[in-house]
């Protein structure tokens, strides 16, 4: 079936350690989306993709990197500088254009310890 | 810069009445979509329903629909008849243009009561 896939479900990390959430799309889309949740909280954006090779920042950039070598694929690592990484992290993606809807992942939450 | 509101943290409803939740907001853009998504405590993300700015009908999607209001810069959701299984956060949200940009209001947690 369709869908994605993010790896690990549950993560924990202590303080000053990198590290990598998987996020991976077998829908064929071509921009996905780091996206993060803290308790009662919406959803703010980290980065988004638009195409393999290219990726902005999204409003809570700052201690989070990505890269997109591939169209099916969309890591998260949360570096050592992101000062409060405890939350709730959802990978999503999306087709062409401005309609249609995002499909989500089932997110992965990181408890820094 | 873009900008979603929802005003109401929490609601609460009876079983099989109608709700709705409240959802504002603000672009230059004349080119954008506004979606509604329900989260229930498992955490998933559940695609509900998708207006788009230039569509001249309100969407709908069996007991949802989207009242859009585009003067008034609102595109509330109404939920008809609720269940049980509606109680969840429900979040809406904007693309703007041809940016793939999409972003999320803070929610508001819907309860329905037996």
């Amino acid at each position: 079936d369709g869908g994605i896939t993010q790896s690990p479900k549950y993560l924990f990390r202590k303080e000053g350690q990198n590290v990598t959430l998987s996020c991976e799309q077998n829908l064929n889309h071509d921009a996905m989306y780091w996206y993060r949740q803290d308790p009662g909280q919406g959803l703010r954006l980290i980065y988004y993709s638009q195409i393999v090779n290219d990726f902005q920042k999204g409003d809570i950039a700052e201690g989070y990197s990505v890269s997109r070598e591939k169209k099916e694929s969309f890591p998260l690592t949360v570096t050592s500088a992101q000062k409060n990484p405890t939350a709730f992290y959802l990978c999503a993606s999306k087709g062409q254009g401005n309609t249609g809807e995002l499909f989500f992942g089932e997110g992965s939450r990181l408890t820094v310890l | 810069a873009q900008k979603i509101t929802q005003t109401q943290p929490g609601m609460f409803v009876q079983e099989k009445e109608a709700v709705t939740l409240d959802c504002t907001y603000d672009t230059s853009d004349p080119s954008y979509g506004l979606f509604w998504y329900k989260q229930p405590s498992s955490g998933e993300m559940i695609f509900l329903i998708y207006q788009g700015s230039y569509d001249q009908q309100n969407a709908t999607e069996g007991r949802y629909s989207l009242n859009f209001q585009k003067a008034r810069k609102s595109a509330n959701l109404v939920i008809s008849a609720s269940q049980l299984g509606d109680s969840a956060m429900y979040f809406c949200a904007m693309m703007r243009g041809s940016n793939y940009k999409l972003t999320f209001g803070k929610g508001t947690l819907l309860t329905v009561n037996p």
